[in-house]
């Protein structure tokens, strides 16, 4: 069964800084898909940015991006200047055929950033 | 585009009582909606799968007598809580996934219902 970790319960960080959040994830399918979703305090959940596994470019997203590992089966999301809406719990989820494309959630990293 | 509406979005209600949340795909058919729960400070839990026409798929662990889900419409998707109880209390999502549009059925949440039970 896949599972998906996220070590950083909560992080904290000055505004304008760079932050990277972790995220480490099980699976024996070499077809699948990562994601990262922000949950900010009025608790919709907003999909950030999306990696497709068979792609070895790192994917972007204006002020975000993810440094791929598919090795080490780790996927880290970078926050660079950082704003004050970026204050958000932060949830890695992982995609793959073999779990009919169902969500698997990691528990989340509260993020906040300091004015 | 890509909007999911719920509604309501917070509810409070009686013990023994039985609520509905409606979860609205506003500009997109959904082939799947999936119902989560969250508690505070948690990740999303899935409680059930459902497909338009169909009965929907629970995980494990979650009652469905008590909640009943519904896929009426390609738009619409229901989840009655029945007989709530006090444990019942929690944060409800919904989510969808637009028809054939992606290999990986990407989801598309609602706002979220909160439910407290008295």
């Amino acid at each position: 069964a896949q599972t998906v970790t996220q070590s950083q319960p909560e992080m904290s960080v000055q505004e304008a800084e760079t932050v990277t959040l972790s995220c480490t994830y099980d699976t024996s399918e070499n077809n699948y898909y990562l994601f990262w979703y922000k949950q900010p305090p009025s608790r919709q959940m907003i999909l950030v940015i999306r990696q497709e596994a068979y792609k070895q470019q790192n994917a972007t997203e204006n002020r975000f991006s993810v440094n791929f590992q598919k090795a080490a089966k780790s996927f880290s999301l970078k926050i660079s200047d950082s704003q004050l809406g970026d204050t958000a719990m932060y949830f890695c989820a992982f995609s793959s055929m073999d779990s009919n494309y169902q969500l698997i959630w990691g528990a989340g990293t509260k993020l906040i950033i300091k004015p | 585009g890509a909007v999911v509406s719920q509604h309501p979005s917070r509810v409070i209600c009686k013990s023994g009582t039985s609520v509905k949340i409606e979860c609205r795909s506003l500009d997109f058919q959904a082939t799947t909606m999936f119902w989560y729960r969250q508690f505070p400070k948690k990740s999303l839990m899935l409680m059930a799968t459902s497909n338009e026409g169909s009965k929907a798929t629970y995980e494990q662990g979650v009652e469905k007598d008590k909640f009943l889900i519904n896929h009426a419409s390609l738009t619409l998707s229901t989840l009655t809580v029945t007989s709530a109880h006090p444990e019942d209390s929690s944060f409800y999502i919904c989510s969808a996934s637009p028809l054939g549009q992606s290999s990986y059925n990407e989801q598309f949440f609602g706002p979220g219902t909160r439910l407290t039970v008295l």
